[in-house]
């Protein structure tokens, strides 16, 4: 398995709603991240999970909150969003953090659009 | 302050002519640099990486050229196809994982 999988692909919620974006890979990678994309921008990194524990996180609003529940599955929790957040949420992972390698491997992300 | 961009945010060429696509870095410290394409509704994609210690590295169709003197990156893409259609980034890797993006150029192929 060389893939990165996120779920959903798509996702529309309301500024009170709390809603969780799922990332999952089974290549053994011990490095995780979170970045987000606006449309016709780069992906801007969130948050950097290396063995299981956060390692960086780019200044990134309480409202978004990342979880490393085991070595395969990264989550992006959800809560009290704002309409800026629309954007595109990209979950990568890499052998570790600092072995970056043939770069990261991508998911295809999750499109979120807040309400 | 420091960056990675692109000279160009759009470029369109003819199906079957050789593509260029350009990358600027500030970083003089950046010791290894990606190239990434992505499709409309996908994640990007790996298609060739270099380190400071070369100066060109080819992979099938595509060429990367590094020029440390002038901080500036490059992708070759021979005979262009449709299928080459996408945005592509180059990516400057910072250290502890961390990938900073250049603004992304687009590349049209014309049939």
């Amino acid at each position: 398995d060389t893939e990165v999988t996120q779920t959903p692909k798509h996702l529309v919620m309301g500024m009170t709603n709390k809603k969780s974006l799922k990332c999952e890979q089974h290549m053994g990678h011990r490095a995780m991240y979170w970045y987000k994309q606006k449309a016709k921008k780069p992906p801007e990194l969130m948050f950097v999970y290396s063995y299981e524990k956060l390692s960086i996180n780019e200044s990134v609003p309480s409202r978004f909150s990342p979880e490393c529940p085991n070595s395969s599955l990264l989550n992006l929790h959800l809560h009290a969003l704002q309409p800026e957040d629309s954007a595109l949420y990209l979950c990568a992972s890499s052998l570790s953090q600092g072995n970056t390698n043939y770069g990261y491997t991508f998911g295809s992300g999750t499109r979120l659009t807040v309400v | 302050g420091e960056s990675v961009g692109l000279h160009l945010p759009t470029l369109s060429v003819q199906e079957g002519d050789n593509s260029i696509i350009n990358c600027a870095y500030s970083n003089s410290a950046s010791d290894y640099f990606i190239w990434y394409k992505q499709e409309s509704g996908k994640g990007p994609q790996f298609i060739i990486d270099i380190r400071s210690n070369m100066d060109k590295r080819q992979g099938q169709r595509v060429t990367v050229l590094l020029n440390k003197t002038v901080k500036h990156l490059s992708l070759q893409i021979a005979a262009t196809q449709p299928g080459d259609s996408a945005v592509y980034f180059c990516a400057e890797n910072r250290g502890r994982g961390k990938l900073i993006f250049g603004q992304g150029t687009e590349l049209s192929v014309k049939p």
